[in-house]
This record gives C-alpha cells, structure tokens and sequence, in this order.
C-alpha cells in the first residue's frame, strides 16, 4: 500500500486555467512537503507544511495541510507555462532517522 | 557551481556489467541519499548515510552497493547491472539538525541493455 497517494496523476491544462492537485494518506504526519521537479534537473523544495489546517503560499501556489494532518492540496491560480513539471509531496517516515517517502507525483502540463 | 553534483550524466551499459555512479557536495552536509526514480512509481530510497561511518538501506536496497568516502562524496554501486535498474538516479544532501530540506543533485540517467 502507497503511503502517499497523489492525484490526479497526469493534468494538461491551457495557460491561465486554475488547478488543484492532492496529496492524501491514511497515516497522520508532523509535517508534509511539496518538491516540484523539472525535466532533466532534480526535485526542489516549494514548501514545509507543519500545523493542521496551515496555508502557504509562494505567489500564485497555495498550499493546505488538512486539518488532521493526513492530507495536503496544491492549488496554482492563472497557471502558465513555466509551472510544467512533476509535483511530488513527501513525508519523513524514518522518524528520527530522518528519511523521505515520497508520492507517485502529478506530472503538470500548461500549454501556452 | 552546483552544490550538489553527479556523474556520469548519462551511462549506457550491457547486462552484468559493474557500474559505479557518484555523487560530491560542497554544501557541508553530513547526510546524503540516493534514489532510484522510475516513470509512474515516484522516487524511491536505495541507501542513506548519516556520517562517514554509518550507512544504511533504504526500500530498495538489493542489487546495489554504497560507499562513503568522505563526508562530500556518496557513490553508488551497481556490481552487476541488470535491464530492470535502468533508471534515474538522484543523490540528495541534508544537513542535520537543520530544517527538513533535501537538496538534490542532476540526477544520473541509467541504461541497461
């Protein structure tokens, strides 16, 4: 069974359209994070979720972790073309000996 | 320069064939990763290391090998490639005691015939 259940897993929207994508789990965590990753580089940090119910937001990206802690949303408002690339949420599940789960991801397309 | 960096970039191999890849970070970090990234699976953990002296297995150990040389460097060891290890590789750095940020490198892109 997944830990992290990321969905939809592939979205191709035009330029300007608004989007949300999920992160959901059965498990409850102390903090969740949202990496995006663009072809042929590796994964970069957006964001650290920690309190239940928390918003972020990085210009036009909103993060939410659920108010139970088990599951997290990105929205993107006026999407554009450089927001193309996998989303991926992940969570430490090693405890103390810090380790990263990660997602399946949402590869995003915005068309121009 | 990057903080993170891996070599080779790309690497096309045969079946059985030994393979090393590597990885250096100037970032000071005394914890690096690697992972394997396949198409519809995500990223998955093969080894971490905690200090030059410590290291330990991921989810996805068996078929491969890590070696800590230094605190800067992390290679990855294939002793015997096989077709189903084609993949992308990325190692990833984190300092501990700091907040929770992996930082990652290129990636390797990994071919076995």
């Amino acid at each position: 069974t997944q830990l992290l259940e990321q969905s939809p897993q592939f979205l191709s929207i035009q330029e300007g359209e608004n989007l949300t994508v999920y992160c959901n789990s059965s498990s409850v965590f102390s903090s969740l994070q949202w990496y995006r990753q663009e072809p042929g580089e590796g994964p970069v940090l957006l964001v650290t979720v920690v309190t239940g119910g928390e918003v972020k937001k990085l210009k036009r990206l909103t993060f939410q972790f659920g108010d139970a802690r088990k599951d997290s949303s990105l929205h993107i408002t006026a999407a554009q073309p450089g927001d193309t690339g996998l989303y991926l949420c992940a969570v430490n599940s090693g405890g103390s000996n810090y380790k990263l789960t990660f997602g399946k991801g949402t590869l995003l397309t915005v068309n121009p | 320069d990057a903080d993170v960096t891996q070599t080779p970039r790309n690497r096309i191999t045969k079946t059985g064939k030994r393979i090393m890849l590597e990885c250096s970070q100037t970032k000071g970090h005394d914890r690096m990763y690697w992972y394997r990234q396949d198409p519809g699976l995500g990223l998955r953990l093969i080894y971490y290391s905690f200090d030059v002296k410590d290291i330990n297995k991921g989810e996805i150990s068996d078929g491969y090998s890590v070696s800590r040389q230094a605190q800067a460097k992390f290679s990855l060891s294939l002793e015997s490639a096989i077709p189903n290890q084609t993949a992308l590789y990325f190692c990833a750095t984190r300092a501990s005691g700091s907040p929770d940020t992996q930082y990652f490198g290129p990636g390797t892109r990994l071919t076995v015939l």
